[in-house]
């Protein structure tokens, strides 16, 4: 069974720009969280997903980010303009029901913000 | 308010045990879970309770104590590819559906030396 997959692995961009990140959960996977990781910290929650719709995104900084997750699956999470301190690993992770379950986390995009 | 403390970094030797605490004071409580995270790669679910006892998989155990708010991940006979941060995550409940919280400590740094 293939696991969350996440691309880019890494990105690089000058302050102001815009990035994408973009992810495919397990397959049959109703729930699907993003996460912003900074080094030496745990997850902190951006977004969760239960099928198409936002649940939770009272951590989302609205101004800049945005996310979406068309037909129930893959889900892609922008940032607009990145600012410096939005460098750090952004994590996906997807879980079978609803109710915060056992999660299964992709690899992650470690993005650096110059 | 929500709050998860782990102790930020621990040492030990190859073959030894060593056991890793998570205190927790949550709104609520539907399990604990507890991931391993290797430096620069996504965490990985290791165990998970919701009622009172030791939980034991092969070399790692976890223990949970709801009355005392308190849990803790017993690492045996460790090797050195336990070397890793460790999350203890809490499934709040006292909210339902979309309203619950899973939160996450900052993880313990765990550096097994030979």
């Amino acid at each position: 069974e293939a696991g969350v997959v996440q691309s880019p692995r890494y990105k690089i961009i000058e302050k102001k720009q815009p990035v994408a990140f973009w992810c495919n959960p397990i397959s049959g996977h109703n729930t699907l969280y993003w996460y912003l990781q900074n080094l030496g910290q745990g997850p902190e929650l951006l977004i969760r997903y239960e099928n198409e719709e936002a649940v939770d995104d009272s951590q989302l900084p609205k101004d800049r980010f945005s996310a979406e997750r068309l037909k129930g699956v893959d889900s892609t999470l922008k940032i607009q303009p990145a600012e410096l301190g939005d460098s750090a690993v952004y994590l996906c992770a997807s879980s079978l029901g609803q109710g915060l379950d056992t999660q299964y986390f992709g690899p992650g995009t470690r993005l650096t913000v110059l | 308010g929500q709050n998860i403390d782990q102790p930020t970094e621990m040492t030990a030797t190859e073959g030894a045990i060593v056991q890793i605490n998570c205190t927790y004071q949550t709104s609520g409580f539907n399990g604990l879970f507890w991931y391993q995270q290797h430096a620069g790669e996504a965490p990985t679910f290791l165990s998970y309770n919701v009622l009172d006892g030791l939980e034991e998989k092969g070399r790692f155990s976890s223990f949970l104590s709801r009355s005392k708010g308190y849990s803790y991940l017993l690492l045996k006979e460790l090797q050195m590819k336990d070397s890793a941060s460790y999350l203890c995550a809490v499934r709040d409940a006292l909210n339902a559906g979309n309203n619950r919280k899973l939160i996450w400590g900052l993880g313990t740094s765990l550096a097994v030396n030979p």
